[in-house]
């Protein structure tokens, strides 16, 4: 099971731009790196999935070195809305394997 | 609307007497999961199919069971619950596969006395 390290929590004032690392050292060649945000009392919400290099979208980026033993996602200039819990997640896309969960980090955004 | 129904939202019961959470998924997706969230525990998976009639243990399997007759529902089943099993539950679905993008639903917070 491929499991995932991110710090337990971070601060950040509005405007900042985040960023939230995750460390995978044990990642599959066929797993994918996905992203969750959780706001309290609510299921989790996919933010943004990546194999390797760089993703972006809408919302956020996902930057993968070439060795893919970690990941960092990047949030643009946040807002109080984007204080919630971050999960990362690795796991392979078809894959018939359970899937780990890190415990998340928690970001506070302050006015 | 694209989504993922859990029912009941809340359910305080006692120890020993049956229950299932139902869980219903739209979307015309393979993959359907259970996962528990306890505090400083994040989330943890407890079962999930791949598809129709196929099952495996997730992290946490122990006192639950699932089935899978239809490919839209996925019911969770506490046959005997005890009081280690209050917590808060979350059912997922993705298109094929657990590594790709989940939907989750809005929860259901059991309490188990």
């Amino acid at each position: 099971l491929a499991k995932t390290t991110q710090p337990i929590s971070m601060d950040s004032y509005e405007g900042q731009e985040v960023n939230i690392t995750c460390s995978h050292n044990n990642i599959a060649t066929n797993d994918y790196i996905t992203w969750y945000q959780q706001f309290p009392s609510q299921g989790p919400r996919f933010i943004i999935q990546g194999y390797k290099t760089k993703v972006t979208n809408e919302v956020a980026s996902l930057f993968i070195p070439a060795d893919r033993k970690s990941s960092t996602l990047s949030l643009p200039r946040v807002s109080l809305s984007d204080t919630a819990v971050y999960y990362c997640l690795v796991g392979f896309g078809s894959g018939n394997t359970p899937l780990v969960f890190g415990k998340g980090t928690r970001l506070s955004v302050i006015a | 609307e694209a989504q993922v129904t859990q029912n009941p939202r809340y359910l305080i019961t006692v120890t020993g007497k049956k229950l299932t959470v139902t869980c219903s998924q739209n979307m015309n997706h393979e993959y359907m999961s259970w996962y528990r969230q306890d505090p400083g525990l994040g989330l943890r998976q407890i079962y999930y199919s791949m598809n129709v009639e196929a099952t495996d243990k997730g992290d946490v399997p122990e006192g639950y069971k699932v089935s899978r007759k239809e490919k839209r529902n996925f019911p969770l089943i506490l046959e005997s619950p005890s009081p280690n099993q209050t917590s808060l539950y979350f059912c997922a679905s993705s298109r094929a596969g657990g590594g790709q993008p989940q939907h989750f639903g809005d929860g259901t917070r059991l309490s188990i006395l």
